[in-house]
């Protein structure tokens, strides 16, 4: 019964197309990110969705759009895939506040060729 | 702005070997402090955190102290096993609810 699901694990895409990857959580948080890891294992966060409604949006490429259907899911849609771009991808919850912990999902490993 | 400094990796012990990974901050305001650890091939997990000074978190023999004198919040356990082999990160929230995280500390435990 895993708590924050992502879909798909792994992801091996070329240059130039689009792809998306989905995100369920099961926890009834009102909170969930989007996080973009190195190779060096270094986090920066993408963005952010409290109920629905768009809180972060760091400096991220038009290229990357997420959209919350509801409060339970989050989806990241990618244009036009650059060499860059491979990471992996990690969703996460919380219920909000400040020592509210994450729970993360287990990654979704982007290549992109 | 605010920020965390980890000590860098890899970090690599014997088991059953004392640990300690360092941790320190700078922050405006009063932040609560976080250790999560990232296993292979897995997202991250809470491992222990401490919301005011001088609070001790502990989890699966971890501690960690919040020092607001010295900003620090350093990670320690005891006697590690192959087990601990991971990545640890440390991270604030700050007064505007968004975590900073650390750049991550990898550990490696030889048996």
């Amino acid at each position: 019964d895993t708590a924050v699901s992502q879909t798909p694990k792994y992801l091996v895409t070329q240059m130039g197309n689009d792809k998306s990857i989905k995100c369920e959580q099961n926890l009834g948080h009102d909170t969930m990110y989007w996080y973009k890891q190195d190779s060096k294992k270094f986090l920066k966060i993408m963005f952010s969705y409290n109920n629905k409604e768009l809180i972060i949006n760091e400096t991220v490429p038009n290229r990357f759009s997420p959209k919350s259907p509801d409060k339970a899911h989050l989806n990241l849609h990618i244009n036009s895939l650059e060499l860059g771009d491979s990471a992996v991808y990690f969703c996460a919850s919380s219920p909000g506040g400040r020592n509210s912990p994450l729970h993360f999902g287990n990654g979704t490993r982007l290549t992109v060729t | 702005g605010d920020s965390v400094t980890q000590m860098e990796g890899p970090v690599t012990l014997s088991e059953e070997a004392f640990l300690t990974i360092n941790c320190t901050y700078t922050a405006t305001g009063y932040p609560s402090l976080f250790w999560y650890v990232q296993y292979p091939g897995e997202g991250l997990q809470l491992l222990l955190k401490a919301t005011k000074a001088d609070d001790k978190g502990s989890n699966k023999g971890f501690e960690a102290t919040y020092r607001k004198e010295t900003t620090s919040f350093h990670l320690e356990k005891g006697s590690v096993q192959v087990s601990d082999s991971a990545v640890y990160f440390c991270a604030l929230s700050a007064d505007n609810y968004q975590l900073i995280w650390g750049a991550g500390t990898k550990l490696i435990i030889k048996p």
